[in-house]
């Protein structure tokens, strides 16, 4: 069936390093792919997303490259911040008026 | 999160009693969503209602039901606690433009 495969973490980085992490999916059809992202004691907001093959989204300084060839979605950022750590989930939705399809989530921790 | 509103935030209950989590959100979605977080374990869905009147299960539906009240409220109900439901459950709504709107979430500890 379809489903959203992420890195596991926890994933400990120092301020400014280079973040990636990784997601990969199985589904039919052409799906559309996600990032959401859930801080300390509060619900999931959307991060960024892509709709189709070799769409690149991007927010916060974050990006994310739809690659239907490798069938990943993988997260980075150039240089992250004490503020960006939080749980880190990979989602896909393979049609719309669907629920999303969510990866585990990556936690992230960064310290100054 | 403006738009998707869970009451209560936190609830402790003893094993065997019933709760109702509510629900609600002034955005005129149609679709609106229950799931629930475990560590480990990402999202999972436990019931959805793709319109007023109609409800479906998802994933884990055992031992919940739902209500779609009216086209802003869907309420979650454990008829009766067990631990196993201990979790954080969340509220959704499906927006056209952003898939899915969370709610802040419930935290529910069963002892």
């Amino acid at each position: 069936g379809d489903s959203v495969t992420q890195m596991e973490g926890p994933v400990t980085l120092s301020e400014e390093a280079f973040l990636t992490i990784n997601c990969t999916y199985t589904a039919t059809g052409y799906p559309s792919l996600f990032w959401y992202v859930q801080y300390p004691g509060e619900g999931l907001q959307l991060l960024l997303k892509a709709t189709k093959a070799d769409d690149k989204g991007s927010n916060k300084g974050f990006e994310a490259t739809y690659r239907k060839e490798t069938t990943s979605f993988h997260l980075e950022k150039g240089s992250v911040q004490v503020s960006d750590s939080a749980v880190y989930f990979c989602a896909l939705l393979i049609q719309a008026g669907t629920a999303l399809i969510f990866g585990k989530g990556t936690t992230l921790s960064v310290s100054s | 999160n403006a738009g998707v509103t869970q009451t209560p935030k936190f609830q402790v209950l003893k094993t065997g009693q019933s709760m109702t989590l509510q629900c609600a959100q002034d955005m005129n979605h149609n679709s609106m969503y229950w799931y629930r977080q475990d560590p480990g374990m990402g999202l999972r869905l436990i019931y959805y209602s793709a319109s007023e009147g109609t409800t479906d299960k998802g994933e884990v539906p055992n031992g919940y039901n739902v209500s779609r009240l009216n086209k802003r409220e869907f309420s979650l109900r454990l008829e009766s606690a067990a631990p196993s439901q201990t979790s954080v459950y969340f509220c959704a709504t499906l927006d056209p433009v952003q898939p899915q709107h969370f709610g802040d979430g419930t935290r529910l500890s069963i002892l």
